[in-house]
């Protein structure tokens, strides 16, 4: 079954504290891998997408990598305005349009 | 331009009500997607639309009505809602299929309210 896990759930960071946020993913052929960050009642903000293994993307504080079974979003150096829940989600080879999505990771930056 | 946008922002309607959730983008993208969103939880599959045609229902309640009535909106038709449809409603838009890039843009949300 294709899933998205997650973790941790919460992160609590100093500022300047860097770090790394984790998604884990199952699926039958990877089309493509995204995430997103979503402020408390606002629509997802589009940050990434990976297609392979090995790919990397960076912006400003962030970057993100991915591996055949994971992918990982490092921030580097975060501001308290980074503060904001982290979604990951993937798109199998013979899906269109769903994407499967993590519960996503909430992650505070304290001043 | 990546905006998505919508309206209205905020709805409080009341269970014999009708009204409608309105979303515009153009990006010149062919796929456009409503997306119900409960506190906490990731964004959940309601309907997508490909090049104006209802491609996806995610076996939704017929209380909820999707429309599109052309490339750059989208509607959503509400009537006879339940307090459990209380959410936010994301709309968003993508390329659309064999157009390359997939991901998918997301508008601001309208926050919905069943009295």
């Amino acid at each position: 079954e294709d899933q998205v896990t997650q973790s941790p759930e919460a992160l609590r960071l100093q500022e300047g504290e860097s770090s790394s946020l984790n998604c884990s993913y199952t699926v039958s052929g990877l089309r493509g891998l995204f995430w997103y960050r979503q402020d408390p009642g606002k629509g997802p903000e589009f940050l990434f997408t990976l297609y392979s293994a090995g790919e990397e993307k960076e912006k400003e504080r962030l970057k993100a990598t991915l591996t055949k079974k994971e992918s990982f979003l490092h921030i580097t150096a975060p501001k308290p305005e980074d503060s904001a829940t982290y979604l990951c989600a993937v798109q199998a080879h013979d899906s269109n349009y769903q994407l499967i999505w993590g519960a996503g990771t909430k992650l505070i930056i304290k001043p | 331009d990546t905006e998505v946008t919508q309206t209205p922002k905020h709805l409080v309607m009341g269970m014999t009500n009708k009204k409608s959730l309105k979303c515009e983008q153009h990006m010149g993208h062919r796929a456009m997607y409503w997306y119900k969103q409960k506190a906490k939880k990731p964004p959940e599959l309601m309907f997508v639309y490909s090049y104006e045609k209802l491609s996806i229902n995610e076996s939704v309640p017929s209380r909820f009505s999707p429309e599109c009535p052309n490339s750059s909106l989208l509607n959503l038709h509400l009537h006879a809602l339940q307090p459990e449809d209380s959410a936010l409603y994301l709309c968003a838009s993508s390329q659309g299929p064999g157009q390359g890039n997939n991901e998918q843009f997301f508008g601001p949300g309208t926050r919905l309210t069943v009295l």
